[in-house]
């Protein structure tokens, strides 16, 4: 079993729609979560950052942590063509940080 | 300000070649350094870190190299490519409010 699940997609919405993006995870060590942007032939950029359990915003996303469940999500309200990009999620729990495999977004105008 | 740079940007190898990436850290000193490759849908496969000059460790046992020459160069070596060495290869260094990673801008590698 992989430490961190992600569904690589492509997920194919709307301009307008909200959009969930999920990962879970199996270690429980882990205390920092992150969610990268990364567009096209560029290197992954930091989007959102959480460190314990519930939702974090900043502006048109939303992060949310569930250790519990072993569960994060990031949501993307008013999705822009603008945010087509796969999208990777994090974990950190001491020196190293584990990725997902990141899902592909794209976002129709 | 803090800046990561990568070259080159793309890189076509015959199988057998021996390759050199690197990648160069300004605005800062002694980071803790990283590379890593990424191959479609298989996300980011940390291959070695660095913590000082001439301090590297290996997370993958594999046919490449890295060397850390000065405080803020990071290189990547193979004396020989395969064709499973092609993928996107990203460089990085922690910093920011929470020392997380930051991304250079990455270098395409094919191996024909």
């Amino acid at each position: 079993q992989k430490e961190v699940e992600q569904d690589p997609g492509p997920l194919s919405v709307p301009e307008g729609a909200i959009v969930s993006l999920n990962c879970t995870y199996s270690n429980s060590a882990f205390q920092y979560f992150m969610w990268y942007r990364q567009y096209s032939r560029k290197g992954p950029e930091l989007l959102m950052y959480t460190y314990s359990s519930g939702n974090k915003e900043d502006g048109r996303f939303t992060a949310q942590v569930d250790k519990s469940s072993k569960y994060i999500s990031l949501f993307i309200r008013d999705s822009q063509p603008s945010d087509s990009a796969t999208y990777l999620c994090a974990m950190k729990g001491g020196f190293k940080t584990i990725f997902g495999a990141g899902t592909r977004l794209f976002v129709k105008a | 300000s803090q800046t990561i740079h990568q070259w080159p940007a793309t890189l076509v190898q015959p199988v057998g070649s021996p390759l050199s990436l690197e990648c160069t850290v300004e605005g800062t000193s002694n980071p803790n350094l990283y590379w890593y490759r990424q191959a479609a849908g298989r996300g980011l496969q940390l291959l070695f870190y660095s913590v000082g000059i001439g301090q590297i460790s290996s997370e993958v046992p594999q046919n490449l190299s890295a060397s850390r020459p000065q405080d803020r160069q990071f290189i990547l070596s193979s004396k020989k490519l395969l064709l499973s060495d092609s993928g996107f290869y990203l460089c990085a260094f922690l910093a920011g409010d929470y020392n997380e990673q930051f991304f250079g801008p990455g270098t395409r590698l094919t191996v024909l």
